[in-house]
């Protein structure tokens, strides 16, 4: 699986829109983009995955650039509760359904 | 729907002893991964089960040792444990063998003295 970079911390007042990069310079084509979060004390949380277009959901978007190789996963109006670690993991079709971790980003809401 | 869940939740033991540790996926998971998560490694899988058979298994050495039941129910082992097993254990359930979306439990937090 390709190799992802992430900030290591970010910051984000309350009600405003977090934009969360990752760099994925070396994915390749059959590769996807997964996003996942840790509350503090608490089990990782599904967040969104893509492979090339754009993807929304109740929780996120994620922005897939056209080249793929970084994306930006967007939480519209961020609120305290989201506080917590983003990990971005770019997922191969390995058949498996193993997720390599990296350090993601600490994302802080404040008020 | 309940969610993964996790036994014990929290746990002390003492070098050289053996933990075992156990998960419940949701119910129609099939798949049930673990995870290792400390300070200074961060997340690392441990092992990945489908039906009855290890699919996957990451670096970790022979103390660590899993199983999954027919009803997909999930255990792990460690024994002769080492003061740097202690950790976060988590364990993930999925729909199907190669699914990326995975449901966590809260972890069993191990205590090695």
């Amino acid at each position: 699986d390709a190799k992802t970079t992430q900030p290591t911390s970010m910051d984000c007042a309350e009600g405003r829109a977090a934009n969360l990069p990752c760099n994925h310079s070396t994915i390749s084509g059959n590769e996807y983009v997964y996003w996942y979060r840790q509350i503090h004390s608490q089990g990782p949380q599904y967040i969104i995955h893509g492979l090339k277009n754009n993807e929304t959901n109740e929780m996120a978007s994620l922005i897939i650039t056209e080249d793929r190789k970084s994306s930006t996963l967007i939480l519209p109006h961020a609120t305290l509760r989201d506080t917590a670690v983003y990990y971005c993991i770019v997922r191969g079709g390995s058949g498996y359904s193993t997720l390599t971790f990296g350090k993601g980003t600490m994302l802080l809401v404040s008020p | 729907k309940a969610g993964v869940t996790q036994t014990p939740r929290y746990l002390i033991k003492t070098r050289g002893q053996q933990v075992t540790l156990s998960c419940s996926p949701i119910s129609g998971h099939r798949s049930v991964s673990w995870y290792q998560q400390t300070p200074g490694q961060g997340l690392q899988f441990l092992f990945e089960y489908f039906s009855e058979t290890q699919r996957n298994k990451g670096n970790f050495p022979g103390r660590f040792s899993g199983r999954q039941f027919s009803n997909s129910r999930s255990e792990m082992n460690v024994s002769t444990l080492e003061l740097g097993d202690s950790a976060l254990y988590l364990c993930a359930s999925s729909w199907t063998a190669a699914s990326g979306e995975l449901f966590f439990g809260e972890g069993s937090r191990l205590t090695v003295l």
